[in-house]
This record gives structure tokens, C-alpha cells and sequence, in this order.
């Protein structure tokens, strides 16, 4: 599976954007870039999810770099309720891989009253 | 819509102890993941079912670990014996059949073992 990379963690202000990178050098062509996120004492929840273009939901926005080999998570405006740890995940449209999820250690996100 | 249900939600046992966790996916959902998760890190893959078959398991330690799903709807993920090294989160997922789909996760049962 192809890996990425993110920071281990990352701070913000509430009401603050917030700009969680992730880089994915190895991407191919039929990669899905999708984001989970995980609260203190929950199980991870879906965020978002691209291919190619910029994509925006009611939770989040995601920015993908033309040549695809990074993205960005965006949060418009963090509130308390956002932190958590973030995880970046490549999941093959095509391949056997699509089935599940193969999570890295992701970035802890602290949000700051 | 009820989300996935897990229990139990914490569990404390000794080593060499049997520990069995249960969990019920969205209704509807064919496909059905128990993940692991150790502190500090993400969670991992133990086994995937479509329906009641188990299509991935090669990372369930088979030694010790068992899974059924009976019917393709409830699950139960079985450890015995427990070692002190089993003490992390046990995730149950489920997301409709096919390759894609959005994986929906449970609160987790927290087992700890002493």
C-alpha cells in the first residue's frame, strides 16, 4: 500500500483555521485520499475524501496538490470539539486493498480556548 | 439510523483468562472489520467478512484469537488466553458490500489486561 506522511502533531486556536498536511509521494493513479479522524474514547469517524479536485463537506474541506503527491486537510474554523487525531489514508479504487483501511500513527490536533 | 454497537465497552480480566467481545453492525452492512488498537497508535486490521465469510484474516494470531459471525450480522471476536500483550482497543467497523464504500466505526471495547 502506498504510505504517507503527516505530523505527529500540530496545534490551534479556536475559531482559528486549520491546515493539516499530508504528503503521499508515492500515490498512484487510482488512489482515493481519504481522511478519518478519531475523538479521546471513540472509534475513528469518516471525514472526507478525494481523487483529484478539491472537495468540500459540511465538516471539512480537502485541498489535493495538482501532481496529487500531497493534500491538505482543512478545518474553516476549529472548535474544541475537533480535537482529535487525523489520519490520512490512500485507499485503490481497484485493488483488494479498497476493502479496509490502513491507518499510520496520524497527527493529534489540540485546539487552544 | 443506529450507528455500529459494541460491548462491552470496558473490560478489566487476568492473564490467561478467556475475554469475548460482541459487536452489531449498521443494519444493511455486509461487510464487517475487527481492528486492534494499541495506545499511541493507529488501529490495525485483524479480520474482514463479507456476509459470515471471513475473506481476510491473516493478521488474526490464530493461536489464541477466534471470530464468528453467524448469520452475516453480529460478530464476536473471542481471545483465549489472554496475555498481558492483548491489552488495547478492539474496534468493530462496517461498511455496505463493495470496494470503496465509507467504513463506519463503533465506540471500541477497552480491554486491559493484569
Amino acid at each position: 500500500d502506498a504510505k504517507t506522511t503527516q505530523p505527529n502533531s500540530m496545534e490551534s486556536n479556536e475559531e482559528e483555521p486549520v491546515h493539516l498536511p499530508c504528503n503521499h509521494s508515492t500515490i498512484s493513479g487510482t488512489d482515493y485520499i481519504h481522511w478519518y479522524r478519531q475523538l479521546p474514547s471513540q472509534g475513528p469517524e469518516y471525514v472526507i475524501h478525494g481523487l483529484t479536485s478539491n472537495v468540500n463537506n459540511r465538516m471539512a474541506s480537502l485541498a489535493i496538490a495538482e501532481d496529487r503527491k500531497s493534500s491538505t486537510l482543512i478545518l474553516h474554523r476549529a472548535t474544541l470539539r475537533d480535537a482529535a487525531v487525523y489520519y490520512c489514508i490512500l485507499r485503490d479504487r481497484n485493488g483488494g486493498s479498497n476493502y479496509k483501511l490502513t491507518f499510520g500513527k496520524g497527527t493529534l490536533l489540540t485546539v487552544n480556548p | 439510523e443506529a450507528g455500529v454497537v459494541q460491548s462491552p465497552r470496558y473490560k478489566i480480566i487476568e492473564k490467561k483468562q478467556p475475554v469475548a467481545f460482541w459487536c452489531n453492525p449498521i443494519s444493511g452492512h455486509n461487510t464487517l472489520y475487527w481492528y486492534r488498537q494499541n495506545l499511541g497508535q493507529g488501529p490495525e486490521l485483524l479480520i474482514r467478512y463479507e456476509n459470515e465469510e471471513a475473506v481476510d484474516d491473516s493478521q488474526l494470531p490464530k493461536d489464541r484469537f477466534s471470530a464468528e459471525r453467524l448469520k452475516g450480522v453480529d460478530s464476536t471476536l473471542k481471545i483465549q488466553p489472554a496475555e498481558l500483550g492483548d491489552s488495547a482497543v478492539y474496534l468493530c467497523a462496517s461498511s455496505r458490500g463493495g470496494s470503496g464504500n465509507t467504513i463506519y466505526f463503533g465506540e471500541g471495547s477497552w480491554l486491559t489486561v493484569v
